[in-house]
């Protein structure tokens, strides 16, 4: 079975640019959720979104964007990167249309060092 | 979305059922109880979900308290495998962000 995409798995940048992570739900899904988890931590809530429309905001930095595309996928862009940046970014997916039962459907993340 | 606590670590015999407990006494009537695991980095899993009935799957059994102020994941023969960090989550359905507690870490051991 098809499963959520994120590109690329690992990603090294400098302190101060810009890096852009990118998420292909699983087909048919409208949702999608953006997290990030620093070392030792555990997965934090930065942004969703419902039919290419920002759904939910959470503790996501002014420094960052995203948006969903018509194809539904989804961009999360960094910009002025930080040291305190790097950790693993995870997207997840789901179906609202499934009895609103909200089962995301996690990627395997983008692990992104800033040096 | 509804707090969870969990106990930090939990050891298993291979072959044994592992019994995960999660307190959420301040759950909304209209929360959802998921459960996902993480192994090792990689993205969290999705195991099962409940309202307010048992649940079974392939892969594990939900026991939800009357009061559905506590529940708990019920893995019947835990494999070294299932070593994981496993997160206990409360939230509504619907496009809902999740909220991610300090899960319990499960050590399986042979």
């Amino acid at each position: 079975a098809a499963g959520v995409i994120q590109s690329p798995r690992h990603l090294i940048k400098e302190k101060r640019e810009t890096a852009t992570l990118k998420c292909y739900p699983i087909p048919r899904h409208d949702t999608v959720y953006w997290y990030q988890q620093g070392p030792g931590q555990d997965p934090q809530f930065l942004i969703s979104f419902y039919e290419k429309m920002q759904s939910d905001k959470g503790s996501i930095p002014d420094r960052f964007s995203a948006q969903q595309f018509s194809d539904y996928h989804s961009e999360l862009n960094m910009s002025s990167l930080e040291l305190g940046d790097s950790a693993l970014y995870f997207c997840a997916s789901s179906w609202l249309a499934v009895l609103a039962k909200n089962i995301q459907y996690f990627g395997a993340g983008t692990r992104l060092s800033v040096l | 979305d509804a707090k969870t606590t969990q106990p930090p670590s939990m050891d298993c015999a291979e072959g044994r059922a592992a019994n995960l407990p999660c307190n959420h006494s301040t759950i909304s009537g209209n929360e959802y109880v998921y459960w996902y695991r993480q192994i090792h980095s990689q993205g969290p899993q999705y195991i099962i979900h409940g309202l307010k009935n048992n649940e079974t799957n392939e892969m594990a059994s939900l026991i939800i308290t009357e009061d559905r102020k506590s529940s708990t994941l019920i893995l019947p023969h835990a494999t070294l495998r299932d070593t994981a960090v496993y997160y206990c989550i409360g939230a509504l359905g619907g496009f809902n962000k999740f909220y991610f507690g300090s899960g319990t870490k499960l050590n399986v051991k042979p």
